[in-house]
C-alpha cells in the first residue's frame, strides 16, 4: 500500500494563479482532510471530507475549495493565490477505530506563492 | 481553540526520560499524539479517549486526565530515533475534527 499520496511536491506561483494539490489514498478511508502548516506552527485544518460526496469547512476555508472526487482522492483548489497561502499542505485520511477516527498524513506539498 | 504544549523545546541524551504536556481550557473527548521529523509529514502515536480506552505505539505511553484536560505524552529510554516535533490534537465533541497545538521540539543526543 502507498497510503496517502500527493502530487506536486513543491510548487512556485505567481500571486493570482491557480493551481490544484491532488491527493489520494489507498486504504479504503471513508474521510479525508486537508491540512496547512506554516513555519514553527501546529496544523490547520482548511476542509475536511467525512465520506464520498460531502465537504465541510475547517478552521481556515477562505481561499481554497475542495473536491471529493471518489472514494480515494480528494482536491484543494486555490483560485486566486496570495502570498500568505505559501505554507505546506497535507493530506490525510482516516480510518475508525470505536467511534473516533486515527490520521493517516500524507509527505505534503510545498508552495511558494510570489 | 488551540491547546497549549509544553515545554516549546527540550533536549535529551540518548537514555535519559523526557515529559510533554498538552492542556485545554475546554472539555476534551479525545487526544491525539503525532511525531513529526523535518521536512517530514507527522506520524500518528496515540489516540486517547476519555474514558480510558488508548490505542498506540509500543514504545510509548500517554495518560489523559479528564478533569484537568491534560495529556501527558512519556518518552523513556530515548533514543536518537525519537527526535523530531511532537504535536497533540485535541477533538472537542463528535466533529472529529482536530486542533494542534503548536509543537514540542525534542532532540536527543548521542
Amino acid at each position: 500500500n502507498a497510503g496517502v499520496t500527493q502530487t506536486p511536491k513543491f510548487q512556485v506561483l505567481k500571486t493570482g494563479q491557480s493551481m490544484t494539490l491532488q491527493c489520494a489514498q489507498d486504504m479504503n478511508h471513508n474521510s479525508m482532510y486537508w491540512y496547512r502548516q506554516d513555519p514553527g506552527m501546529g496544523l490547520r485544518l482548511i476542509y475536511y471530507s467525512a465520506s464520498e460526496g460531502t465537504t465541510d469547512k475547517g478552521e481556515v476555508p477562505n481561499g481554497y475549495n475542495v473536491s471529493r472526487l471518489n472514494k480515494r482522492e480528494f482536491s484543494l483548489r486555490l483560485e486566486s493565490a496570495a502570498p500568505s497561502q505559501t505554507s505546506v499542505y497535507f493530506c490525510a485520511s482516516s480510518e475508525l477505530w470505536g467511534t473516533r477516527e486515527t490520521q493517516y498524513f500524507g509527505p505534503g506539498t510545498r508552495l511558494l506563492v510570489l | 481553540q488551540q491547546p497549549v504544549q509544553s515545554p516549546q523545546a527540550v533536549i535529551l541524551r540518548e537514555g535519559e526520560d523526557a515529559v510533554i504536556n498538552c492542556s485545554s481550557s475546554k472539555a476534551l473527548y479525545s487526544v491525539h499524539w503525532y511525531r513529526q521529523k523535518h521536512g517530514e509529514a507527522p506520524v500518528f502515536l496515540m489516540i486517547l479517549l476519555k474514558g480510558g480506552e488508548q490505542k498506540g505505539h509500543e514504545k510509548i505511553s500517554a495518560s489523559f486526565n479528564e478533569k484537568k484536560q491534560q495529556s501527558s505524552l512519556y518518552l523513556t529510554a530515548s533514543q536518537l530515533s525519537y527526535s523530531g516535533t511532537y504535536f497533540c490534537g485535541t477533538e472537542r465533541g463528535s466533529a472529529r475534527q482536530l486542533t494542534f497545538g503548536s509543537g514540542t521540539q525534542l532532540t536527543v543526543l548521542p
